[in-house]
């Protein structure tokens, strides 16, 4: 049973960096079959991608976000990661990690992590 | 791209509610629906138009054709109150695309 769980700091102060990792369990990230992706929630408000990866580093951003984000992957952890850069209040959101069934990222997640509230505050 | 979901749609037990996702030529893309209950992450209930996960029941149903794809439900029940988004890739800008999201009330 393949399990996604995001971790890092539920808090962040404006201007500054937001780190995010997402951990797979039951599952390789290594796997030729997958891109790994993050999505976004504002309280209240719809899902919005971020971006995603493939275990070789090949990434898709979001036009939006593209000049803020980096999404790294680090095979033998079997993580991946989320840095989004000069956060403001808007940033605050629930945060998800997900695996895109597709091997070029461009089909369905089919499997997310429980995701995880970053509040952007000083 | 942009994908256009009603904020609402209402329906009483054991009817069938259809939820619309417009979008230009959106029937020459594959669709993707997820339900997401409150507290809860996305569940991917139905995948390239019209196909299954495994464990979705078959009350949940998807098409999609011209301007619209819609996620059908029918005998809807209580638990089928939720929140659901409907997702493309937009291969113009290769991006993933999400629809504002549906909150489907039952009555």
């Amino acid at each position: 049973q393949l399990q996604l769980q995001e971790s890092g700091p539920g808090l962040v102060k404006p201007s500054e960096t937001l780190s995010l990792t997402c951990t797979v369990s039951g599952g390789s990230i290594s796997s030729s079959s997958y891109y790994w992706g993050w999505i976004r929630q504002p309280p209240g408000k719809g899902l919005e991608w971020i971006g995603s990866i493939y275990y070789s580093g090949s990434t898709y951003y979001n036009p939006s976000l593209k000049s803020r984000v980096t999404i790294s992957v680090d095979t033998s952890k079997n993580q991946f990661s989320l840095k989004l850069s000069s956060v403001t209040a808007a940033d605050t959101a629930v945060y998800y990690c997900a695996r895109d069934i597709g091997a070029v990222g461009t089909s369905e997640f089919d499997s997310w992590g429980q995701g995880t509230l970053v509040t952007v505050s000083a | 791209y942009v994908l256009t979901q009603p904020p609402s749609v209402s329906v009483a037990p054991g009817q069938t509610a259809s939820i619309t996702c417009g979008g230009d030529d959106i029937g020459s893309k594959s669709v993707h629906w997820y339900q997401q209950r409150p507290g809860q992450a996305p569940v991917l209930v139905v995948f390239d138009d019209s196909d299954r996960p495994s464990g979705i029941p078959e009350r949940f149903s998807g098409s999609n054709s011209g301007n619209t794809a819609t996620l059908t439900l029918t005998r809807v029940e209580a638990g089928d109150e939720a929140d659901y988004y409907c997702h493309v890739w937009d291969s113009s800008s290769d991006h993933v695309v999400f629809g504002g999201g549906t909150k489907l009330t039952v009555l």
